[in-house]
């Protein structure tokens, strides 16, 4: 497996203001990947993200509100612009490792006031 | 959409086993089920994945039914720890067509009672 890490692990923003999100991982991985969890909701993919490549959206996601940057194969960023409070959720990256799992960070607790 | 149905609770005495069902009527042969918990907000747990045969391991074992329509993730030995959101999940593609990704639905809150 490998260890994930999120920085910020929580933040308190306000409307109007970007917040970025990284992630690191203590190994090399192809694919990585940006959840969102709405309050009391199950996760939704927001986009993947692969090493030199530009990052595949989602429906109902697009680039000017969540851009993403993968520069390396164990670090990624998401930032979550010009936010609202209907921002406000857990944000989770995720890397594929051994070609077929899955493994989750810890999530990034975001509430816009 | 999530391709798989799960009830949307169980409970579940500690020390018994905690068989969670999963119904995925429309996986394609290729497709792999997964299973991840998610404990309190957290970050989502891996458990097990299989294809057609049944899996075991150190947390759980999966069980595939022949046809591959459903699935029963079964904890042998439930603790309070266990109490969690379990996800059964058809791994797919995602927009592009060229990355697998994971479709979580809403899940089972299994609670272990004392």
């Amino acid at each position: 497996s490998a260890v994930i890490s999120q920085k910020p692990s929580r933040d308190i923003c306000q409307r109007g203001t970007s917040l970025t999100i990284q992630c690191q991982v203590d190994s090399q991985v192809t694919m990585m990947f940006w959840y969102r969890q709405q309050p009391g909701q199950s996760l939704t993919l927001i986009a993947t993200a692969n090493q030199g490549s530009e990052a595949t959206y989602e429906s109902g996601f697009v680039i000017d509100k969540f851009p993403i940057s993968r520069p390396n194969l164990t670090f990624s960023t998401l930032t979550v612009s010009n936010m609202s409070p209907e921002d406000s959720s857990i944000y989770l990256c995720s890397v594929e490792f051994g070609g077929e799992t899955q493994y989750f960070g810890p999530g990034t607790r975001l509430l816009v006031l | 959409d999530a391709k798989t149905t799960q009830p949307p609770s169980m409970d579940c005495a500690e020390g018994r086993a905690a068989n969670l069902p999963c119904n995925h009527s429309t996986i394609s042969g290729n497709e792999y089920v997964y299973w991840y918990r998610q404990i309190h907000s957290q970050g989502p747990q891996y458990i097990i994945h299989g294809l057609k045969n049944n899996e075991t391991n150190e947390m759980a074992s999966l069980i595939i039914t022949e046809d591959r329509k459903s699935s029963t993730l079964i904890l042998p030995h439930a603790t309070l720890r266990d109490t969690a959101v379990y996800y059964c999940i058809v791994r797919d593609y995602d927009s592009g067509g060229s990355n697998y990704k994971l479709t979580f639905g809403k899940g089972t809150l299994l609670t272990v009672n004392p």
